[in-house]
């Protein structure tokens, strides 16, 4: 069964509106985290935004913010004020703390496209 | 965010040649460094977990003797790709895992472009 779950290859959006790209994960371990990374065409991969299973809060980091729905087991990520540099990848990506393979691997979705119109 | 540098961005070699890769962490200390191998158009696939001071923990389906990891100090692992092929092309990404007081998060280094002519 897939761990992390993308189930959007392509969004897009007109600019300065919001988006939400979707993540679902399955997982038996009680603590883990949640992570999205932005992957525009230059390849790097930039860390945007962290939800810990034990927050209470969802995150915020600026205009990205994190729907943390941990019965659904889902954790989308909003875009606001949508601008054109957002043009890129998108990847949810979870960490399982009690991973019996340890070193905290990242389990990495498929990833969404995301193009902003003008 | 913390910092994380690769080198070379890019390099062309003659099949049957090694190539070396390094991964380093500028602003902070990473007892543990990730490998990942990506497609075009893909996800990325983890292929190794570097250890300061102890033996890579490869994946499964990876070869350890082509492609070798060393994490000889806090600040720095290599990924040397040895007798490369052709199939070897392809765009190569680290990660170091920043595990100071409050944060638990892999910052990823810019990746490397192989081309195996």
């Amino acid at each position: 069964a897939q761990k992390i779950t993308q189930t959007q290859p392509g969004m897009f959006v007109q600019e300065k509106e919001a988006v939400t790209l979707d993540c679902t994960y399955d997982t038996s371990d009680p603590s883990y985290g949640l992570f999205w990374y932005k992957q525009p065409s230059s390849g790097e991969m930039i860390f945007l935004i962290y939800q810990g299973s034990y927050d209470q809060q969802n995150a915020t980091e600026g205009r990205y913010s994190l729907n943390f729905q941990k019965a659904r087991k889902s954790a989308n990520l909003v875009i606001s004020a949508s601008q054109l540099g957002d043009s890129a990848m998108y990847f949810c990506a979870m960490r399982e703390d009690q991973n019996p393979g340890g070193y905290n691997k990242l389990i990495f979705g498929a990833g969404t496209r995301l193009a902003v119109h003008p | 965010g913390a910092v994380v540098s690769q080198h070379p961005s890019r390099v062309i070699c003659k099949s049957g040649t090694s190539v070396k890769i390094e991964c380093r962490s500028l602003d902070f200390q990473a007892t543990t460094m990730f490998w990942y191998r990506q497609f075009p158009k893909q996800s990325l696939m983890l292929m190794a977990t570097s250890n300061e001071g102890s033996k890579a923990t490869y994946e499964q389906g990876v070869e350890k003797d082509k492609f070798l990891i060393n994490h000889a100090s806090l600040t720095l692992s290599t990924l040397t790709v040895t007798s490369a092929h052709p199939e070897d092309s392809s765009f190569y990404i680290c990660s170091a895992r920043d595990s100071r007081e409050g944060t638990d998060t892999q910052y990823f280094g810019p990746g490397t472009r192989l081309t195996v002519l």
